[in-house]
């Protein structure tokens, strides 16, 4: 169980362009899923909480109009990286929160989309 | 403000044990663990609450020590398949409830040798 699920796995776009990422919860709903990004041999960084119905609540230092985040429905959360940049190129993975008893919340990582701007 | 993993490398043999810390300076409500072998995604080990609980999954365990805001992972009879990079990660409760995004540390670089 908790699987999750991104597409694409890798995408390669040019500069100027928009790309759009899936995040899929695909045995569980989650009310709340996350959207991290990750630099070569680095950690990963928090961008933004994603919660079904609502606007996404964003990281400092993240620019939302760059990184739009809709959250449809319980199983599905979408980033858009408009008007992309080389500088944009990254490992970006969201994860999914499922209820683990006693007031805790486990994640669930997604298998990552690795984006390259030329 | 990310969480301090110490240490940042480490070699072992096979069957060796391993501990990797993760400390705080602000306070916590759980400490999340994680191993990450390269160009994939994370992968779930454990969740520790308030309370200093410890967990354990196999031959990984940790413990969680809220006053100190510490947390370590313990790996005994260390296998192959266990190399990867492992990352603590922290989260507060805010006041709504709810789940709350993490903040990761640098992670551990663990390379286990046959």
């Amino acid at each position: 169980g908790a699987v999750v699920s991104q597409h694409p796995s890798w995408v390669i776009c040019k500069s100027g362009t928009s790309v759009k990422i899936e995040c899929r919860s695909l045995d569980f709903q989650a009310t709340t899923m996350f959207w991290y990004r990750q630099f070569p041999k680095q950690s990963l960084m928090l961008m933004a909480t994603s919660n079904e119905g609502s606007k996404a609540t964003y990281e400092q230092g993240v620019e939302k109009d760059k990184f739009l985040i809709n959250h449809a429905s319980l199983t599905l959360s979408t980033l858009t990286v408009t008007s992309a940049h080389p500088e944009d190129s990254s490992f970006y993975i969201c994860s999914a929160s499922s209820f683990g008893g006693r007031g805790s919340y486990e994640q669930y990582f997604g298998p990552g989309t690795r984006l390259t701007v030329t | 403000q990310q969480p301090v993993q110490s240490p940042q490398a480490v070699i072992l043999r096979e069957g060796e044990d391993a501990v990797i810390n993760c400390s705080s300076s602000k306070a916590l409500y759980s400490v999340h663990w994680y191993r990450q072998k390269h160009g994939e995604a994370p992968v779930f080990l454990m969740i520790l609450l308030k309370g200093g609980e410890q967990k354990g999954h196999e031959k990984i365990s940790a413990s969680f020590n809220e006053k100190k805001q510490q947390s370590s992972l313990y790996l005994t009879a260390s296998q192959l398949s266990y190399s990867g990079t492992y990352f603590c990660g922290t989260e507060k409760k805010y006041s709504g409830g709810g789940a709350d995004g993490l903040t990761f540390g640098k992670g551990t670089h663990l390379i286990i040798q046959p």
